[in-house]
């Protein structure tokens, strides 16, 4: 068990180009998740999969952001035409068939859009 | 509309102390609590969850509380240590509902131990 990990750590970019950023879960969870984090808040939900289904999507995933989970293992969460708003942490989280309710976190992948 | 509240940012107490942070949530439907832990520039760290059928759950020096009927939930470190500085986040879920268990943050409460 290694933990999530999570690629890059930091992203700088100018407004307006695209980014993508890669989440590698726990060997055989088949839940994962992507959450925002702003600063002084608490992570926000953005989107969920279970193996390579994405089950559910918040309204703050504009239509700009795209995720994928093509095998049921690593996933990826792109932007494109990154705004300034789009300064974050990005965070991946997860979980396990026999435990789901707990999630466990990567590192997290800070962006700034300059 | 924040469903789940986190009233106090901050937090400072004497090494070897009890610190207790505090958590409010507004929707009946959380059946699952968790606490994690962070320092800057890492992603949170799991410390300790409840389900909603208990009312307290130990695990070491760490102590969930869970009063349902007032919606509050609290996290108990006892005796705090200088390591525990780090800004703590109480989050919740619907863990047996459709929500598929996305989880729900408070702002957090930046906890400082002083030796």
């Amino acid at each position: 068990d290694t933990g999530v990990s999570q690629n890059p750590r930091h992203k700088i970019t100018k407004r307006g180009q695209n980014v993508t950023f890669r989440c590698d879960p726990i060997s055989e969870h088949n839940r994962l998740y992507w959450y925002r984090q702003t600063l002084g808040q608490g992570p926000e939900f953005l989107t969920y999969f279970q193996n390579e289904a994405q089950l559910e999507k918040s309204r703050l995933l504009s239509d700009r952001f795209s995720a994928e989970r093509p095998k049921g293992s690593f996933s990826t969460l792109e932007i494109q035409r990154t705004e300034q708003g789009d300064s974050a942490m990005y965070l991946c989280a997860s979980s396990s068939k026999r435990r789901q309710e707990t999630q466990y976190f990567g590192p997290g992948t800070r962006l700034l859009v300059l | 509309d924040q469903q789940v509240k986190q009233n106090s940012p901050s937090l400072s107490v004497q090494e070897g102390r009890i610190s207790i942070l505090n958590c409010d949530y507004t929707n009946s439907m959380f059946d699952y609590f968790l606490w994690y832990k962070k320092y800057p520039a890492e992603g949170p760290t799991f410390l300790i969850s409840i389900s909603s059928i208990k009312d307290k759950n130990e695990d070491g020096r760490f102590t969930v509380f869970l009063n349902k009927s007032a919606k509050h939930l609290s996290l108990h470190i006892v005796p705090s240590q200088p390591g525990d500085s780090a800004v703590y986040f109480c989050a919740a879920s619907d863990a047996g509902g459709t929500s598929y268990g996305k989880l729900t943050f408070g702002q957090g409460t930046i906890l400082t131990v002083h030796p």
